[in-house]
């Protein structure tokens, strides 16, 4: 299985901040790979996709890269309505695998 | 609009069988493959099962392999998660989502409770 490495587990930060969230996986997989934010109690919300595509209706401030084994998500400018927890995806090998997750507080 | 709706979960003791359904609607359900998810109480995600557009592929987890079965209706737009011999370990919310293509998930339901004690 493909073992995603996120980090950091969790993030202190102010409105304003810029942040940044990596995931690491265990070996390539190109370019398959989805953030996703989500809310207490919600379903999770997708962010980005393809590692760097910004899904239709999601703020500029989300951006993501990478490639490979090695990929960030940053938000340019914290707002309040951003905290929340995300995680990473990937969708290159069955079964999929999520990381641990980044919990984003004030 | 795309809509996901859940059903199915509630308390059940060890050993016993549960059906989830997930009932589709403003899209065209068999053109997508659908996927399971699940969320243990304050814990992270993890991927269930896939099932492709018609029916004819599917993989599951190795957690629930043997014990868990994905399936759809296509002409009711309903994606099925028969669970059998369930164990604590299995409770969670469990979420459906849709696969726009490649592993995609792009919308989820709201998900349904399954707490598993006796």
């Amino acid at each position: 299985d493909i073992q995603m490495t996120q980090s950091p587990s969790s993030l202190s930060a102010s409105v304003g901040d810029r942040v940044t969230i990596t995931c690491r996986a265990s070996q390539g997989i190109r370019n398959d790979l989805s953030w996703y934010q989500q809310k207490l109690g919600k379903a999770p919300k997708r962010l980005i996709y393809a590692a760097s595509s910004l899904q239709s209706g999601v703020p500029s401030r989300f951006s993501g890269s990478g490639s490979g084994t090695e990929f960030t998500l940053t938000i340019s400018s914290l707002q309040p309505e951003d905290f929340a927890t995300y995680y990473c995806l990937q969708q290159n090998l069955y079964p999929l695998t999520f990381g641990q997750g980044t919990r984003l507080e004030i | 609009q795309v809509q996901l709706v859940e059903s199915g979960g509630g308390v059940i003791q060890p050993g016993r069988s549960l059906r989830l359904s997930c009932a589709a609607s403003g899209f065209s359900f068999s053109d997508y493959a659908m996927h399971w998810v699940r969320q243990a109480p304050g814990k992270g995600l993890e991927w269930v099962a896939v099932l492709s557009y018609d029916g004819g592929t599917k993989y599951h987890a190795d957690s629930v392999k043997g014990r868990f079965t994905i399936s759809r209706d296509n002409s009711r737009a309903t994606l099925f998660l028969q669970m059998n011999g369930l164990t604590p370990e299995d409770t969670a919310l469990y979420f459906c989502a849709r696969d726009v293509a490649a592993n995609h998930l792009d919308y989820w339901g709201q998900g349904t409770l399954v707490t598993v004690s006796s």
